[in-house]
């Protein structure tokens, strides 16, 4: 059974940095890319940022609202993914969720196989 | 960036009902559109992927159908476990967005 546990959330000051984690199991993690998604509150799910698999060169791409604040990495020897975010603003407050990239090969097709439950982050002086 | 809009914002249906829920997008997607069910307390659910095909282990009462701009999912008949948010979801060039939410509600 595919398992990802997202751990790191909490209060922090506007400026501050928080790193988040996502542990993972049921799968081959080296395999897949990574996301990053967030559902701020009274809002809709915002796409935050993916990292690539180390096949693709572990590359990452981001949404302009958190580009050159937020990086995404990965350690496939312990198959986490890791959020880094710097500069938190207020609007970062959000319940983040870590997702499982599905990319189905020769075709643009990319989708969010399966998710966790979230870790809280509020960003608030 | 392609806008996803979803319609209606909120839907009051009973169980037993149909329903239709609308995402447009405001430039062809073609036919690579994602729908998810995210309850109160879990993480979201992928329930349809290339706009039709149902994800492993979705009821066969959820349909997706569109293309290009114009997508619907389809409940054929309310369980009491459908009433959730619904998003839809697409991506190009490496940059995702989704709608802002359907409210499946219980009338």
């Amino acid at each position: 059974e595919v398992q990802l546990v997202e751990s790191g959330g909490g209060l922090v000051q506007p400026g501050r940095s928080l790193r988040l984690s996502c542990t993972t199991s049921g799968f081959t993690f080296g395999d897949y890319a990574m996301s990053w998604v967030r559902l701020a509150p009274g809002k809709g799910l915002e796409w935050v940022g993916f990292v690539r698999t180390k096949s693709y060169g572990g590359t990452t791409e981001y949404a302009a609202s958190v580009k050159d604040r937020f990086t995404i990495s990965r350690d496939d020897s312990k198959s986490i993914a890791y959020l880094q975010m710097n500069g938190l603003k207020t609007e970062d407050t959000a319940l983040y969720y870590c997702t499982l990239v599905l990319n189905i090969v020769g075709t643009s097709s990319s989708f969010f196989q399966h998710w966790g439950r979230g870790t809280l982050v509020t960003v608030s002086s | 960036e392609i806008v996803l809009t979803q319609s209606p914002a909120t839907l009051s249906l009973s169980p037993g009902e149909r329903a239709t829920l609308s995402c447009r997008a405001s430039q062809s997607v073609g036919n690579y559109l994602a729908w998810y069910q995210q309850k109160p307390g879990q993480g979201p659910r992928l329930l349809i992927y290339d706009a039709s095909n149902r994800a492993t282990g979705i009821p066969a009462r959820f349909s997706g159908s569109g293309s290009g701009t114009d997508f619907t999912l389809t409940i054929s008949s309310l369980e009491p476990e459908d009433f959730a948010v619904y998003y839809c979801q697409q991506r190009t060039n490496w940059m995702y967005t989704f709608g802002q939410g359907t409210k499946l509600e219980i009338k």
